[in-house]
């Protein structure tokens, strides 16, 4: 059965300290790998990986893909309150089905 | 542009009657996704749609659920008839079938049933 397993489940940090968010799958048809934020509304899309070992980034964030060893991390520098959210990964096989995993719950203190 | 449009943003209805749930994807896209969320298990696939057929309704939890799409501009998620174990948000997402595959979500649709 497919899976997408995140860890850890909750993190309680104080702004300005790094986390690194840990996403690992199982799935039959790998296309690619997602990662959302999810506040008090929908999830919204962060990053997409396809290739192992490329580097994404986006100002704090940033997000990288290891195929070989079925994970990607997402890190964030410099936390600040406004990243407090659900983190989603999400893996998308071929016919565009996104297997979800149950996300990690960030909550960053001020 | 327009994201993805779901309606009603909220709903709340007695156990037993009927649900519908309706979703506009964003323009161009050809693939559509509906999506329960709660506490207890996340995120679910109940079905999606490539060029408005239905690809696959393995999520759909019971023959209570039904989801059309008549156009490339619509679909309806319904419930009939609901219970309250069906209390969830519901989520309308789109995508273009590039490689990419990356989805939009809609707004939701939070559904209580008493």
């Amino acid at each position: 059965e497919d899976k997408v397993v995140q860890s850890p489940l909750s993190l309680v940090v104080h702004e300005g300290d790094t986390v690194t968010l840990n996403c690992s799958y199982e799935v039959t048809n790998f296309r690619s790998l997602l990662w959302y934020k999810q506040e008090k509304k929908a999830p919204t899309f962060l990053f997409m990986l396809t290739s192992s070992g490329i580097e994404k980034k986006s100002g704090r964030l940033s997000s990288i893909l290891d195929k070989k060893e079925l994970f990607s991390i997402l890190n964030i520098t410099a936390t600040q309150t406004g990243d407090s959210a659900i983190y989603l990964c999400a893996v998308v096989e071929y016919g565009n089905k996104l297997v979800f995993g149950a996300g990690t719950i960030l909550r960053v203190k001020s | 542009d327009a994201g993805v449009i779901q309606s009603p943003r909220h709903e709340v209805t007695e156990m037993g009657q009927e649900v519908t749930l309706r979703c506009k994807p964003i323009s161009g896209h050809n693939s559509l996704f509906w999506y329960r969320q709660t506490m207890m298990r996340g995120l679910e696939l109940l079905i999606y749609f490539n060029n408005n057929v239905p690809i696959d309704d393995s999520g759909m939890p019971e023959d209570r659920f039904s989801a059309k799409m008549p156009n490339a501009s619509f679909s309806t998620l319904k419930i009939q008839p609901s219970e309250p174990r069906d209390s969830a948000v519901y989520f309308c997402a789109s995508s273009f079938s590039d490689r990419s595959g990356t989805q939009y979500f809609g707004p939701g649709t939070r559904l209580l049933v008493l």
